[in-house]
């Protein structure tokens, strides 16, 4: 099955500072999403990008399936940043997502 | 549009004991996934569900069970339950099956096996 890997495993920012998230997996994917999971245990969805790049608000992502990476920026970050970050590559046919391992960013006053 | 909805919210159980969690998805979705995060373990794929059939299940155990009703909720049934079942559920739903549409997640339903 697909491998993923997440970079960094922890981040702790400043309020304002700017930051990415890499997402690194082992086969070739149709499909990827990321999500914000707060402190409740929510996962919220933040993209769906199997390739390209998209945009909203403080937040984008670049998906370079070829190269097997996908990257997630944040900017200007706020507190309420804070969590951890999962990327989620999913394959064809029986299909299932393989979550990786996230990034758990703390954002500073 | 009303989200993923799960319950209960909270579950406490003893060991040996069945524990039943059910998910509705938001309307117009058809396929339903069940994923379990146990603490420090991360999110694990349990099972997908799909026009009331089981399309694909994780590395778990048969007594992780559970079906999908003709109205795409959800039902996830944990048999003979043991310590390390302690663990956040997510369901998520998503319009098309197979993975190719975004996956909405519920708020989950935490159990705790004593």
């Amino acid at each position: 099955g697909i491998q993923v890997e997440q970079s960094p495993p922890d981040l702790i920012l400043q309020e304002g500072a700017n930051s990415t998230l890499r997402c690194n997996f082992s086969d070739s994917v149709n499909n990827l999403q990321w999500f914000h999971q707060n402190p409740w245990g929510q996962l919220i969805n933040l993209f769906y990008i199997p390739s390209g790049t998209k945009q909203n608000g403080r937040l984008s992502a670049t998906t370079v399936a070829t190269e097997r990476y996908s990257l997630l920026y944040i900017s200007s970050s706020q507190t309420t940043d804070s969590g951890v970050y999962f990327c989620a590559p999913g394959g064809s046919g029986t299909y299932k997502y393989i979550f990786g391992t996230g990034t758990r960013l703390k954002v500073l006053a | 549009e009303a989200g993923v909805t799960q319950s209960p919210t909270h579950l406490i159980k003893t060991r040996g004991q069945q524990a039943t969690l059910r998910c509705s998805p938001i309307s117009g979705h058809t396929s339903v996934y069940w994923y379990q995060q146990a603490l420090g373990l991360g999110l694990q794929f349990l099972l997908w569900y799909d026009e009331g059939e089981e399309r694909n299940r994780g590395n778990f155990p048969p007594r992780f069970s559970g079906r999908q009703f003709p109205n795409y909720s959800s039902e996830l049934n944990v048999n003979a339950l043991e310590l390390e079942d302690s663990a956040l559920y997510l369901c998520a739903s998503s319009r098309t099956s197979g993975g190719a549409d975004t996956q909405y997640f519920g708020p989950g339903t935490r159990l705790t096996v004593l």
